[in-house]
């Protein structure tokens, strides 16, 4: 099992231009999170899908689309990037039950100029 | 307002010593209190967790020690070695926030063989 993956790892966009970030999980789980990472400023949540079909917002996000594809499949899109959207850029899943444990990906580390 | 804060921001320890990191929080609806383990380059993984039951949870080197009535809680990292050296989060989810991670802003631990 491959576990959480996003694509790309790496990402240098102008101000203005838009793209779109790619996370895909298969382990079946449910519920799935976009967060961005700043020094000093933990992880803090951009938007989440509990279930295939829904999305909501989390803490920040201003800036920023989401799509629930299908199950597996989560992906943010920013339509005109900021540079204050320089960022490193985790997706997650959680499956249902009792454990809460949330899975990372590896991260896309996002520039914007 | 911050839901949880996290101290301290960085943590120098001596190879064998104890290192201990604090998180104090506000609501008293949430119920389960996860601490994250994050090496450079990586995404964060779940270390050990503890819900309010419990006042202390052990898992090797590494205890939670949790005060219900002070709102705090704490990763103690026992006999502390070089591959230790790692970023940590503590996060907070429950009440009205279930299925959402609230994460402290992260303490940067490095200890020196």
């Amino acid at each position: 099992n491959a576990g959480v993956t996003q694509t790309p790892k790496f990402q240098v966009l102008k101000t203005g231009q838009s793209m779109t970030l790619q996370c895909a999980q298969d382990m079946n789980h449910n519920s799935m999170y976009w967060y961005r990472q700043d020094p000093g400023m933990g992880l803090r949540l951009i938007y989440y899908s509990a279930s295939e079909g829904t999305t909501d917002k989390g803490e920040v996000p201003n800036g920023y689309n989401v799509s629930r594809l299908n199950k597996r499949e989560f992906s943010l899109r920013l339509e005109s990037a900021a540079p204050s959207q320089t960022s490193v850029y985790f997706c997650a899943s959680r499956g249902a039950g009792v454990t809460y444990e949330q899975y990372f990906g590896p991260g896309t580390r996002l520039t914007v100029t | 307002q911050q839901q949880v804060k996290q101290s301290p921001q960085s943590l120098i320890v001596q190879k064998g010593g104890i290192s201990i990191i604090n998180c104090a929080y506000e609501n008293t609806a949430f119920d389960y209190f996860p601490w994250y383990q994050q090496f450079p380059g990586k995404g964060p993984a779940l270390l050990i967790a503890i819900r309010p039951d419990v006042s202390e949870k052990k898992e090797g080197r590494f205890t939670i020690s949790f005060n219900k009535s002070a709102k705090q809680f704490s990763l103690h990292i026992m006999d502390s070695q070089p591959g230790d050296s790692a970023t940590y989060f503590c996060a907070v989810e429950g009440g009205t926030s279930y299925g959402k991670l609230t994460f402290g802003q992260g303490t940067i631990l490095t200890v020196h063989p």
